[in-house]
């Protein structure tokens, strides 16, 4: 079956980077779009960008552009998140989510299990 | 700001029918998706397409369209749910066409 599986929580300090990643199991890595989406405690979802695992090309939500980083590795099926220039604001859970469908776009049939990141000094 | 808007907060009757909307511009071009959510889980698909829901989703869910709002209906409510409920779909303002935005969520609760 489908699985994915994030990595764990992370604790950094304002103005520092974090990197996420994303394994990915039960299908042909390749074959489906990835996206990251974070929810910050008590508030909603937000969707932060997509990547596709075949080409590795990247759409990143405006709000994020020149922050975040999305790459992925094919030979592993795993997929990363890096965000820099961290603020108490980007204390969330980050989830990686997959596409239902092939070619498709905005169903997300399978989330990993998030990651916390909290930015604190 | 959500271009995807949802009332915050939602009550129905247990075994009585509640309808949740999401409303946007980007609802003319795109189907919804709808997730549901309960406290410290991931969300979970539930509606997608016109209408589709995936395996294992009971029938009381189910959506419908008119014009640039989709509800989501919950017919006979349950206790199990009580949860939040987000609407997504791809973003219309996107040329790209792989953008995708959230409505802000709606709260049910299940008196």
């Amino acid at each position: 079956q489908v699985q994915l599986v994030q990595s764990g929580a992370e604790v950094k300090k304002p103005g520092a980077s974090v990197k996420v990643s994303c394994k990915a199991s039960g299908y042909t890595f390749t074959n489906y779009y990835m996206h990251w989406v974070r929810q910050a405690p008590g508030q909603g979802l937000e969707w932060m960008g997509i990547i596709n695992p075949t080409g590795g090309s990247t759409s990143y939500a405006q709000k994020f552009q020149g922050r975040v980083t999305m790459t992925r590795d094919a030979s592993t099926s795993i997929v990363y998140m890096d965000l820099s220039s961290l603020t108490s604001e980007d204390t969330a859970v980050y989830y990686c989510a997959r596409d239902r469908a092939v070619a498709g776009i905005g169903d997300f049939q399978n989330w990993g299990q998030g990651t916390l990141v909290i930015v604190s000094s | 700001s959500s271009e995807l808007t949802q009332d915050p907060a939602v009550s129905v009757a247990l075994g009585q029918t509640v309808r949740i909307t999401c409303q946007g511009d980007s609802l003319r071009t795109y189907y919804a998706t709808w997730y549901q959510q309960k406290p410290g889980q991931a969300p979970a698909l539930i509606i997608y397409g016109k209408n589709n829901r995936p395996s294992g989703i009971p029938d009381r869910f189910s959506a419908s369209y008119s014009g640039n709002t989709t509800s989501l209906t919950i017919t006979a409510a349950q206790a199990e749910d009580e949860a939040d409920y987000y609407c997504n779909s791809r973003d219309s303002r996107d040329s790209s066409g792989y953008h995708v935005v959230f409505g802000g969520g709606t709260r049910l609760t299940v008196l």
